[in-house]
């Protein structure tokens, strides 16, 4: 089956440095990867998501990057803002199937005012 | 249009008692799942049910069962409940255009 690494678990960044968080997949047949956010007590939410025929794709400040050959994907926000804290989970999915999604442990990310 | 819900919202059990969670989703997808969430840990998957009529086991089912009622509703239930299965359970759903995953709010079950 698929497994998913994400690193790292715990992130701290002054407000307006950028943040990167890794993710790495183990199938090649893997095709969508998202990521979702987790403000405290809250429900995790879709932010951005990557198909495997892209990438690069950007929302504002924020980016993801996918290289399929080394199996691995990246969350880029820049100008981090407080409200940017959160817990931040990638995951691995096939796409147009009912089939489970692969989530990574999580990342604590903390913006320093 | 309320997306995915969950009943209840909290719930505290004692050890050995029965329990379902109820998920509904008014977003006409046909893939449901359970999550489980433990404090540091990530998202768990317990059962899912790819379309209506089908159920599969994720990576932690011991202790749970599940039903997919019809293409709305996919219960969660806890035969009788131990104090490991204190956590946060999360519903979702999937759709399968834009293969976007949407969550519930979430129940927060402890067990005494």
């Amino acid at each position: 089956g698929e497994n998913v690494e994400q690193h790292p678990s715990t992130l701290s960044v002054q407000e307006g440095d950028s943040a990167v968080i890794k993710c790495t997949y183990s199938d090649s047949a893997s095709n969508y990867f998202p990521w979702y956010k987790q403000e405290l007590g809250k429900r995790p939410q879709l932010i951005i998501d990557i198909r495997s025929n892209v990438g690069e794709k950007k929302d504002q400040r924020i980016a993801v990057t996918l290289n399929k050959t080394a199996k691995h994907f990246s969350l880029h926000i820049t100008e981090t803002q407080p409200e940017d804290s959160a817990v931040y989970f990638c995951a691995a999915a096939k796409r147009n199937t009912g089939n489970q999604f692969y989530f990574g442990t999580g990342t604590s990310l903390t913006v320093i005012p | 249009n309320a997306g995915v819900t969950q009943t209840p919202k909290f719930q505290v059990l004692k050890t050995g008692q029965s329990m379902t969670l109820q998920c509904a989703q008014d977003m006409n997808h046909n893939s449901m799942y359970w999550y489980r969430q433990d404090p540091g840990m990530g998202l768990r998957l317990i059962y899912y049910s790819a379309s209506e009529g089908t159920t599969d086991k994720g990576e932690v089912p011991n202790g749970y069962n599940v039903s997919r009622l019809n293409k709305r509703e996919f219960s969660l239930r806890l035969e009788s409940a131990a104090p490991s299965q204190t956590s946060v359970y999360f519903c979702a759903s999937r759709d399968l255009l834009g293969n976007t995953q949407y969550f519930g709010p979430g129940t927060r079950l402890t067990v005494l």
